[in-house]
């Protein structure tokens, strides 16, 4: 069965520093990954996925993923971290077959000005 | 475009009753699928639906049913609610022309069970 898993609960940054959230995953064949952020209250806010192509991978917001095979990790990064980047962000793989997304326990990163 | 909608945002019910949450996806996407998201399970796949056909399913009780019309909007009902069915219930619609296609989120349905 495919899986993520988001090892941090928690993530503390200033803002104007660089900012990691991590994301291991398994899957049994090539893997489409992804990472949604959200607000309080709100659905979930696609920012970049991986589907085939290029490890490094950029999105919205100027967030960006680098994708390793042999490590089987799919950390999302953004150069200089924001007091608005401060929300809950979620690792998902999308099982084959029928639309379905697989959700890391997601990791609530706090940006401190 | 206009986005993922869902009807209606906030819901406040008892035990015992049921409830019908409403989405309409994204204009001309085929796929709907459904998700219930608590502090303690985390984001957790309902069911998925295309061309109004259930083709994938949790795990979860009967109690927990949808549908998909011609037009792809998509309901999901709970019956016989628990204390337990409070949560965010969010909807999610993609094209799905390929197995990369992104899920776009609607901003959710928030139960209360009371």
């Amino acid at each position: 069965a495919q899986s993520v898993a988001q090892p941090e609960d928690q993530v503390n940054v200033a803002e104007g520093n660089p900012l990691t959230v991590k994301c291991t995953y398994s899957v049994s064949g090539n893997p489409y990954l992804f990472w949604y952020v959200q607000y309080p209250n709100r659905g979930l806010q696609f920012l970049l996925k991986y589907i085939t192509g290029d490890n490094l991978v950029k999105g919205s917001y100027g967030f960006e993923a680098e994708f390793n095979k042999s490590q089987t990790s799919f950390h999302l990064k953004k150069p200089s971290a924001l007091v608005s980047d401060s929300a809950l962000y979620f690792c998902a793989v999308r099982e084959s077959g029928p639309d379905k997304l697989i959700f890391g326990t997601g990791t609530r990163l706090q940006v401190f000005p | 475009k206009a986005g993922v909608t869902q009807t209606p945002r906030y819901l406040i019910k008892t035990r015992g009753q049921q409830v019908t949450l409403s989405c309409s996806p994204i204009s001309g996407h085929r796929s709907v699928s459904w998700y219930q998201q608590t502090p303690g399970q985390g984001l957790q796949f309902l069911f998925e639906y295309f061309s109004e056909t259930q083709r994938n399913k949790g795990n979860f009780p009967g109690r927990f049913s949808g549908r998909q019309f011609s037009n792809s909007r998509s309901e999901m009902n709970v019956s016989t609610l628990e204390l337990g069915d409070s949560a965010l219930y969010l909807c999610a619609s993609s094209s799905q022309t390929s197995g990369g296609d992104t899920q776009y989120f609607g901003p959710g349905t928030r139960l209360t069970v009371l």
